[in-house]
């Protein structure tokens, strides 16, 4: 069981907008701590895709965005195109633990 | 270019050790953390720990605490990770990642994964 929550899948149609949520709690996204977010292809090691919530690191497209408010984050990616087809992961700090934690990872099918 | 470069495959039996290595290269290795991470056969990324280059200081994961170890030799650039009392649930795919601190908690670059297998 994942500190944050992450739907297991979603998908879209090239083209599309899609959006993945990661919930947390008052020790980690809540207590103000960053989110970042990971793109893992099949058979690679991840990816930094999203960092400090909304920021991407250069050669990331701009159609990639992060948001965070409260206790959740959430990435969209825009015009779906079939190389998005991946996991997506979101990671921050908890307190609580006094350590990183990981969504459970969302696959995203381009259909 | 930034790279970092992990040991081969490595299959272990229960209650045995694992060390497997990270060796960076195309920064200054003591100016950055290290962490790892694993990931289990079709499951989620879990972190392990961090261990800083610059003067082995550690945070490791309350649920590997007593078991995981984590070096660096800043000679050779190189990190390792020693994972004690192997269990058939620590087969995963090892990553090391590199940490810039000045960005937060997370991890800017990744090694390319050495899966440790534990199996009698």
């Amino acid at each position: 069981q994942s500190v944050l929550t992450q739907p297991p899948s979603v998908s879209g149609a090239p083209g599309q907008r899609v959006t993945i949520s990661c919930t947390g709690t008052s020790s980690n996204i809540g207590a103000g701590y960053d989110v970042h977010w990971y793109q893992q292809l099949p058979g690679t090691a991840p990816k930094l895709l999203i960092y400090g919530n909304s920021n991407r690191p250069s050669g990331v497209p701009d159609r990639f965005s992060g948001s965070k408010s409260g206790t959740s984050a959430s990435l969209a990616i825009t015009g779906l195109q079939a190389e998005d087809e991946a996991d997506y992961y979101c990671q921050s700090y908890d307190s609580s633990l006094s350590g990183w934690v990981f969504g459970g990872g969302t696959k995203l099918t381009v259909l | 270019q930034v790279q970092l470069v992990q040991s081969g495959a490595e299959v272990k039996k229960p209650g045995a050790s694992v060390k497997v290595s990270c060796k960076a290269s195309g920064y200054t290795f003591p100016t950055y953390d290290i962490s790892w991470v694993r990931q289990a056969p079709g499951q989620g990324l879990e972190w392990m720990g961090w261990i800083s280059a610059y003067n082995g200081n550690t945070n490791y994961a309350q649920k590997l605490q007593g078991r995981v170890t984590m070096t660096t030799d800043t000679s050779t650039s190189t990190a390792y990770m020693e994972l004690r009392s192997l269990r058939s649930d620590d087969t995963a795919v090892y990553y090391c990642a590199r940490n810039p601190a000045a960005l937060g908690y997370l991890s800017d670059y990744w090694g390319q994964g050495t899966l440790v297998t534990v199996s009698s």
